[in-house]
């Protein structure tokens, strides 16, 4: 497998449920990120893992819980979401030290549905 | 406070045509800009960067986009559309001092047969 991989593709859950997202990537970068992509709005920039430490949380709420547990894989952790949580997650990777001239690679996002 | 702006929602433009997507930026310090595509259905796939030097850039997929620094302006550009460019694009920007992006709403371009 090469690049950004994301599951589950598509996700539906209800407001009580716990779920998880699952981001790997296979191209050796240092750093993992997750976006919300909501439609005809700019890319949320949610949580940012450079060699495993967060160190970036834009305000999200306590309900997205992220994981990372090596530099080649990345969880959102989902609980007690709310309909306005419905969006597509998009799971990003890069080299960290390239000091923001590096290009992100993403996954192909996992639609997620809260009913 | 640095931000971007795609002025339009969506561009139509004719199979064979030149196309154009525009984007402005505002930063504070010296900009790294960033053109990035999305299929339907698929994640963001990078297009092409300007970080310095000449003020073209070429990238995938016979696009080129032009900086311009006086206007702070990035415009993606193709001088011939193919139907297979239909799609979401999206422009980003980071200062030099700054490794997070921010991102523009995305301009759907739609290429007609």
């Amino acid at each position: 497998e090469t690049g950004v991989t994301q599951t589950p593709r598509h996700l539906v859950m209800g407001m009580t449920n716990k779920k998880s997202l699952k981001c790997e990537q296979h191209l050796g970068h240092n750093a993992m990120y997750w976006y919300k992509q909501s439609a005809k709005k700019p890319l949320e920039l949610m949580f940012v893992y450079s060699l495993e430490e967060r160190v970036e949380n834009n305000s999200v709420p306590s309900r997205f819980s992220p994981e990372c547990p090596n530099s080649s894989h990345l969880f959102l952790h989902l609980h007690t979401l709310q309909p306005e949580d419905s969006a597509l997650y998009l799971c990003a990777s890069s080299q960290f030290r390239d000091r923001g001239s590096g290009e992100l690679f993403f996954g192909e996002g996992s639609r997620l549905t809260v009913l | 406070a640095q931000s971007v702006a795609q002025p339009e929602d969506q561009v139509n433009v004719a199979e064979g045509n030149p196309l154009t997507v525009k984007c402005t930026y505002s930063v504070s310090g010296n900009p790294y800009l960033f053109w990035y595509v999305q299929y339907p259905n698929r994640g963001l796939q990078f297009l092409l960067k300007y970080i310095t030097g000449d003020n073209l850039v070429k990238g995938s997929y016979g696009f080129e986009a032009e900086f311009n620094k006086s206007q702070t302006s990035f415009h993606l550009k193709k001088p011939s559309a193919l139907v297979s460019d239909s799609a979401l694009y999206f422009c980003a920007v980071r200062d030099a001092g700054n490794y997070q992006l921010i991102w523009g709403a995305g301009t759907k371009l739609i290429i007609k047969p």
